[in-house]
């Protein structure tokens, strides 16, 4: 079973930062949190990942919290190709994908 | 480059029947893991190998076998189809480095459907 709880859908207009949430409360002290997106009908594309201390790359930033209990994937700058599923995934190697969260980006 | 490619691209067979997927990962990466995405549900892994070994299992039948070769690409077959079987087949690949995490790069899928 999954261990993180993401909210099902969320919307967002363009050009403004989508900031996406996940719980993961039971997280163990060596599991990295990973985000994968997937857009319709193709497989599940990294994002990126991070372990106790706040990450950010190309594509997005991860906010992880002191406890490690939760955490915020953000999308600065939020296109309409952006529109995708997005998995908040906690793991020490293999993945585990839950339900995620369908983010739909408006004109 | 050439990213992970998945053959065929679509699948059509019948219950009882067994078929083959296969599975060519990312020049210079060594491990494979397979998953199911069945409609409307986020994908469940089946198996990974490394270097030719099994590393990791899901909760799926027997009727679910996997291999990997020397040039590490990856074959997934499944016996005695059942209409459940019908879903997206993933294949994922990556350079393990040993730190626990790896970052996983998916093929296109292929679309399987039982009747």
């Amino acid at each position: 079973d999954a261990k993180t709880t993401q909210p099902t859908s969320m919307d967002c207009a363009e050009g403004r930062a989508a900031n996406l949430p996940c719980n993961h409360s039971t997280i163990s002290g060596n599991e990295y949190v990973y985000w994968y997106r997937q857009i319709h009908s193709q497989g599940p594309q990294y994002i990126i990942h991070g372990l106790k201390n706040n990450e950010t790359n190309e594509m997005a930033s991860l906010i992880i919290t002191e406890d490690r209990k939760s955490s915020t994937l953000i999308l600065p700058h939020a296109t309409l190709r952006d529109t995708a599923v997005y998995y908040c995934i906690v793991s020490y190697g293999k993945l585990t994908f839950g339900q995620g969260t369908i983010l739909t980006v408006h004109p | 480059d050439a990213g992970v490619t998945q053959s065929p691209t679509h699948l059509i067979k019948t219950r009882g029947q067994h078929v083959t997927l296969r599975c060519s990962p990312i020049s210079g990466h060594k491990s494979v893991s397979w998953y199911q995405q069945v409609l409307g549900q986020g994908p469940q892994f089946i198996f990974q190998y490394y270097e030719k070994e099994e590393r990791g299992r899901g909760n799926f039948p027997d009727r679910f076998s996997a291999r990997q070769f020397p040039n590490y690409s990856s074959e997934l077959n499944v016996n005695a189809l059942l209409l459940g079987d019908s879903a997206l087949y993933l294949c994922a690949s990556s350079f393990p480095l040993g730190q626990g995490w790896d970052e996983q790069f998916f093929g296109p899928g292929t679309r399987l459907t039982v009747l």
